[in-house]
């Protein structure tokens, strides 16, 4: 069973910063990788979506990269502005499955 | 509309009661998922429909629990004598086809509470 885990929980950086957010699965064979975006009180934002035979996405500041080897995915996000906070989910899609398996989250706060 | 909608939007209900939560995919869309988001358990799948293909109801916590999707496109998830752990955000989501290839697309999910 694919589990997947999220670190840290929470993340609060000054205005500016580049930053990290890392994701972990405990299966390797994923088919794809999501990374989503979810506001208080709202659905989720789909960010970037990497398929299990690439090795980074792009989208304006934002880059995730997976390495299925190491069981690994991580979202960076530069220069980074108040308007960037809130909770950060990845979540992975695996080949036996026909649903996405979510991490906790993390809780990300960018100060002015 | 461009996006998955869901309605309601909240939903407050007595302990016993049945409950109905609409979904409306995106045009098109093929796949139709449902999840939960609750407090301490996170997202969690509950139920999947591809085109006319029997539905995977494998994430389906209890038989009080059933969805159903008219027509290949609006779907319905209902609970029947809820219970106060049934409180959680019922999101849903869509993809243009089944499988990991397709990204998902969320809507704005639909908050119960159970009192």
């Amino acid at each position: 069973k694919q589990e997947v885990t999220q670190i840290p929980a929470a993340l609060s950086v000054p205005e500016g910063e580049n930053l990290v957010l890392n994701c972990s699965f405990t299966d390797s064979a994923i088919y794809n990788l999501q990374w989503f975006r979810q506001d208080p009180g709202k659905g989720l934002t789909s960010l970037l979506l990497i398929q299990s035979s690439q090795r980074e996405q792009t989208s304006g500041r934002l880059n995730a990269s997976l390495d299925k080897s190491s069981g690994r995915s991580t979202l960076y996000i530069a220069a980074s502005q108040p308007g960037d906070s809130a909770t950060y989910l990845c979540a992975g899609f695996n080949n036996a499955g026909n649903m996405l398996t979510f991490g906790g989250g993390t809780r990300l706060m960018v100060k002015p | 509309g461009a996006g998955v909608s869901q309605s309601p939007s909240n939903k407050v209900t007595e302990k016993g009661k049945d409950v109905e939560l609409r979904c409306d995919p995106i045009s098109g869309h093929t796949a139709l998922y449902w999840y939960r988001q609750s407090l301490g358990q996170g997202l969690e799948f509950l139920i999947y429909f591809q085109g006319n293909s029997a539905p995977d109801k494998s994430g389906l916590p209890s038989d009080r629990f059933s969805a159903e999707r008219t027509g290949g496109s609006v779907s319905t998830l209902t609970i029947q004598r809820t219970q106060q752990e049934d409180s959680a955000v019922y999101l849903c989501a869509s993809s243009l086809l089944a499988g990991g290839l397709n990204e998902q697309f969320f809507g704005p999910g639909t908050r119960l509470t159970v009192l």
